[in-house]
């Protein structure tokens, strides 16, 4: 069965402080897909970023960057340089390709970045 | 080009009425998903359509839930009667195949509160 964890419930660092969240998924699927979303306080959920199963190439978005591990099962984010507009619950999901086509999302975790 | 659309933003009503929430999907998406959000239950996914049929309806809590998808360019997710542990954001997100290189967007979310 598919699953995700998000083991750091709430994490908070000062502003300018780089910061890594860290995923951890479970999958049967040899074909999958990981994401992460973004949560600010105003409640809408933001698409950051999707993985293909077959591309474990790091990401890097401005100061933003993603770390995609197969042989750990592990999706990390890490922002550089935190800014307090960072402040938000970041979700680690999984969608697999086959069965049904949806998220699994883990439990979220809470970034304050204080100034 | 829009979003998706959901409406409305905010509802609260009481127990036992009936609650209609609405959904637009992005133009050209085959996919619409029903999510709902919950502090105890994190996200979870209620209930997804494919070119208008419901695929996946394992999610939905009970027989007081029902979605209908009439036409490709609207959604409706329908709670009859209402209790209060309803109370949850739910969210409408739509996407092309998921086979393509595309994700899952989101739509702001529909806050309810069930007295």
């Amino acid at each position: 069965a598919q699953k995700v964890t998000q083991a750091q419930t709430e994490i908070s660092v000062v502003e300018k402080e780089d910061v890594t969240l860290d995923c951890v998924y479970e999958t049967r699927d040899t074909t999958y897909y990981l994401f992460w979303y973004k949560q600010p306080p105003s409640g809408e959920l933001v698409f950051l970023i999707r993985r293909n199963s077959f591309d474990e190439q790091n990401e890097i978005s401005g100061r933003y960057s993603w770390n995609f591990q197969k042989s750990t099962s592990s999706f990390n984010f890490t922002i550089t340089a935190s800014q307090v507009v960072d402040s938000a619950v970041y979700f680690c999901a999984l969608s697999e390709l086959t069965g049904a086509n949806n998220l699994f999302f883990g439990t979220g975790t809470r970034l304050t970045v204080i100034p | 080009d829009a979003g998706v659309i959901q409406s409305p933003r905010h509802e609260v009503t009481e127990m036992g009425q009936e609650v209609t929430l609405r959904c637009k999907p992005i133009s050209g998406h085959d996919y619409l998903f029903w999510y709902r959000q919950t502090m105890m239950r994190g996200l979870e996914l209620l209930i997804y359509f494919n070119n208008n049929v419901p695929i996946d309806d394992s999610g939905m809590p009970e027989d007081r839930f029902s979605a209908k998808m009439p036409n490709a360019s609207f959604s409706t997710l329908k709670i009859q009667p209402s209790e209060p542990r309803d109370s949850a954001v739910y969210f409408c997100a739509s996407s092309l195949d998921p086979a393509s290189t595309d994700t899952q967007y989101f739509g702001p979310g529909t806050r309810l509160t069930v007295l």
